[in-house]
């Protein structure tokens, strides 16, 4: 099992660009999870969805979007890029429940210049 | 205005010492996680603690939930140098939103 597995591992943008990244898990889990991780700033919620089809905001979820077509796919959009959003995002998943003890994917570096 | 606080921000101690590490909030959490991050990862789960006043062990390393489910303290035995990392204390205080501390960034010194 490759758990969650994140795409691309690094990218650079320019100012005003979009980019799409890439969240998959196989542990058939329901719930999915966009965090951004800046110094000094722990993890953030970006957006997280609780089954295919849904999905909701978080705590930092402006000029970000995100869809759950399937199951184990969960994407987070940047429709126009801004040196605010350089940062290192996590995908995370967990089971329903109570604990919901999550399972992260390596992250991506996205840098905007 | 972070929910979950964690103290110290950073940490550096030689091998062999004791630590501990606080997480502490204002709101009342069903659950707290303990994760631990090293540099180019993502985190991963070290314990959940559930019921107030619970004491959990993981080798070296205590864990403990307050008695009102606000706050959490991770105590390290002896650290060695495979401890070094960023702890990060995390909880949804109420419906699916999860919120993580601003995590404590500890090295141990051989």
């Amino acid at each position: 099992n490759a758990g969650v597995t994140q795409t691309p591992k690094f990218r650079v943008l320019k100012t005003g660009q979009s980019m799409t990244l890439l969240c998959a898990q196989d542990m058939n889990h329901e719930y999915m999870y966009w965090y951004r991780q800046d110094p000094g700033m722990g993890l953030r919620l970006i957006h997280y969805s609780v089954g295919e089809g849904t999905t909701a905001k978080g705590e930092v979820p402006d000029g970000y979007n995100v869809s759950r077509l399937k199951k184990q796919n969960f994407l987070l959009g940047l429709e126009s890029a801004a040196p605010s959003q350089t940062s290192v995002y996590f995908c995370a998943s967990s089971y329903i429940g109570q604990l919901r003890e999550q399972y992260f994917g390596p992250g991506t570096r996205l840098t905007v210049t | 205005t972070q929910l979950l606080e964690q103290s110290p921000q950073f940490l550096s101690i030689q091998e062999g010492e004791n630590l501990t590490v606080y997480c502490n909030s204002s709101s009342v959490f069903s659950s707290l996680q303990w994760y631990r991050q090293e540099p180019g990862e993502g985190p991963v789960l070290l314990v959940t603690v559930v019921t107030g006043g619970e004491v959990k062990k993981l080798k070296r390393l205590t864990f403990q939930f307050g008695d009102a489910r606000k706050d959490s303290s991770l105590h390290i035995t002896a650290a060695q140098p495979g401890d070094t990392g960023l702890y990060l204390c995390a909880g949804a205080p109420g419906g699916n939103q999860f919120y993580f501390g601003t995590g404590t960034s500890l090295t141990v010194i051989p």
